[in-house]
Formats: structure tokens, C-alpha cells, sequence
């Protein structure tokens, strides 16, 4: 079936520190690949997508390579902010279908 | 960008209640719309897709006759959770989106069942 796992949080780190959150996933077929963000309080956002294998999402100085050989969409950013503390969920879809998501990485970044 | 919106946010009942929670799509049209239910520490799982005008489709051990979707335009949807009890409890969200595009999520809405 198809499945995605991300890192446990929370994950604390200092502002303007380097951010990686681990995705990986198993797809039968061709899958889709995103990162959603949920701020506090609100809905949530697409943060950046792939669509094949070697694209590059980029969004909001994140970014995240759609690798097929090791099935991984990790999550990146080479400066964080306070204002990227945030719930980040990878996800994938299938042919437009509909979408499964990880269990969510809680980001805390402290000034 | 689009915009969902959910009503209520936050909603308080008594075991044995039903109660009704709405979605809609602010600024757009949306043939189908989907709810979820998120658990603490656990990700989005999905309930139910409902397309405008017709039923919707539930998710294996997702019970219909409790959770009842209605889909009545193309910018309203509504979840009721039937003679609702207190493993009920949680956070519901809902999902828009125009055929082939992005789904856009609503802010949810935390159910709490004494």
C-alpha cells in the first residue's frame, strides 16, 4: 500500500540554524510528492510539491528533491526563523487520488 | 489564494448529541471535498470524499450511518457525527479542490464529546 514516514518531533533548533526533516515513502505507482505546513491556528498549506522523480519543490527558501532510487522527499532549509515554528507534513498521491499524509514533524525555532 | 473555511472551530457536547460541522469554499468552486479526522500525535486520516450532487465515499471502517456528509453545492459541504460519544473526540478537517488541482484545507475543528 502506499505509506509515508517523516521524523518524529518536536525538533527545536536555534534561529538561522540548518533544518533537515526525513521523509520517505512506499507507492504503488507513480506517486506525487508534497510538503504541507500547518501554522498555529490555521489550515493547512502547501508548502512545496514534486511531481517526478529529480524535481526540486522549492518554496519559501525550503526545498526538497523528489529521489526515487532511496524513495525519500526530505525537507530543507538553510536558515530558519522563529516564524517557521510550525507542524510539517510530507504527503504523497497517487494519479490525483487521494492524499496520505506522514504523522507530522512539530518545529519549534527559538530566537 | 483559496480560502476554506470551517464552522464551528471549537464545538462542546454531551454523549448521545449529533452534531453538525460545515465547510466552504470561499472563493472558488469545488467539485469534490474531503474530510479528515487528526488525532493527537497521528497524521490526517482520511474519512470520506464526497463529490458534489452525489454520495460520498467512505473510507473502509469509516461508519456512514455516523458520520453523515452532505454535499449539497458546490461550495458547502457539511460532516454530522451521529449520537456522538467521547472516542468521537477530535479534530476534524476538511479539504477543497477543483477537479485535477490542489486540495485547500479548511482551519478544522476541535469536537469534544463528555
Amino acid at each position: 500500500g502506499n505509506s509515508v514516514t517523516q521524523m518524529e518531533g518536536p525538533v527545536t533548533l536555534s534561529e538561522e540554524a540548518f533544518l533537515t526533516i526525513n521523509c520517505t515513502y512506499t507507492a504503488t505507482g507513480y506517486p506525487s510528492l508534497f510538503w504541507y505546513v500547518q501554522y498555529p491556528g490555521e489550515g493547512l498549506q502547501l508548502l512545496l510539491k514534486a511531481t517526478k522523480a529529480d524535481d526540486k519543490g522549492s518554496n519559501k527558501g525550503f526545498e526538497a528533491t523528489y529521489r526515487k532510487e532511496t524513495t525519500s522527499f526530505h525537507l530543507e532549509k538553510g536558515s530558519v526563523q522563529v516564524s517557521d515554528s510550525a507542524v510539517y507534513f510530507c504527503a504523497l498521491s497517487v494519479r490525483d487520488d487521494k492524499i496520505i499524509f506522514g504523522k507530522g514533524t512539530r518545529l519549534h525555532i527559538l530566537p | 489564494g483559496a480560502v476554506v473555511s470551517q464552522h464551528p472551530s471549537r464545538v462542546i457536547c454531551k454523549s448521545g448529541t449529533s452534531v453538525k460541522i460545515e465547510c466552504r469554499s470561499l472563493d472558488f468552486q469545488a467539485t469534490t471535498m474531503f474530510w479528515y479526522r487528526q488525532f493527537p500525535k497521528k497524521s490526517l486520516m482520511l474519512m470520506a470524499t464526497s463529490n458534489e450532487g452525489s454520495k460520498a465515499t467512505y473510507e473502509q471502517g469509516v461508519e456512514k450511518d455516523k458520520f453523515l456528509i452532505n454535499h449539497a453545492s458546490l461550495t458547502l459541504s457539511t460532516l454530522t457525527v451521529t449520537s456522538a460519544h467521547p472516542e468521537d473526540s477530535s479534530f476534524y478537517i476538511c479539504s477543497a479542490r477543483v477537479m485535477g488541482n490542489e486540495q485547500f484545507f479548511g482551519p478544522g475543528t476541535r469536537l469534544t464529546v463528555l
